[in-house]
């Protein structure tokens, strides 16, 4: 039972460099999210899915863009990496009205 | 959503029980309390979450005081694979859980 499976584990970019973060998961959950956590903070979230094909901004948005376009993946892309944005990427999934599930997260750096 | 108030820290002997304050004088009506855990740099761990009545499961007890503005988590024996950073949410359980952490409480339990 694989749950939710976060690829890359590690990463480790160029500013300016584009790359997309994939988020799996096997459990058939509609709803799907993506957080950052900076050190010593908790998580704050990017953007969240309610179904396939369908995503929503969450608390910070910019310089981001996800896709769903199928209900078991959720992708984060960064378009132009930022040192900003070097952070640790968590993915979540859940059922309507029920406690999310998380991924091991993405540890991106952006040099 | 209701704001949550935690110690940044607390510590805890294995083999005892671990409470776990948290205040959220601003709950709404319809809102749940939430327990996640973070283990190190793992993702967040759903713990329990509760309404207005005592809960328990394998893991944990939730007391929610009777005007709610308040919730203790209990781990009831604590073992050292409990040093984590726990976080209390206050979420309406309908719609998309977009999960506000704050800072949590970095719980040490000691040999």
């Amino acid at each position: 039972n694989a749950g939710v499976t976060q690829t890359p584990k590690f990463r480790v970019l160029k500013t300016g460099q584009s790359m997309t973060l994939l988020c799996a998961q096997d459990m058939n959950h509609e709803y799907m999210y993506w957080y950052r956590q900076d050190p010593g903070m908790g998580l704050r979230l990017i953007h969240y899915s309610v179904g396939e094909g369908t995503t929503a901004k969450g608390e910070v948005p910019d310089g981001y863009n996800v896709s769903r376009l199928k209900k078991q993946n959720f992708l984060l892309g960064l378009e132009s990496a930022a040192p900003s944005q070097t952070s640790v990427y968590f993915c979540a999934s859940s059922y309507t009205n029920q406690p999310q599930h998380f991924g091991d997260g993405t540890r991106l750096s952006i040099l | 959503d209701a704001k949550t108030t935690q110690p940044p820290s607390m510590d805890c002997a294995e083999g005892r029980a671990a409470n776990l304050p948290c205040n959220h004088s601003t709950i709404s009506g319809n809102e749940y309390v939430y327990w996640y855990r973070q283990i190190h740099s793992q993702g967040p761990q759903y713990i329990i979450h509760g309404l207005k009545n005592n809960e328990t499961n394998e893991m944990a007890s939730l007391i929610i005081t009777e005007d709610r503005k308040s919730s203790t988590l209990i781990l009831p024996h604590a073992t050292l694979r409990d040093t984590a950073v726990y976080y209390c949410i206050v979420r309406v359980a309908a719609g998309a859980q977009k999960l506000v952490f704050g800072q949590g409480t970095r719980l040490t339990i000691n040999p």
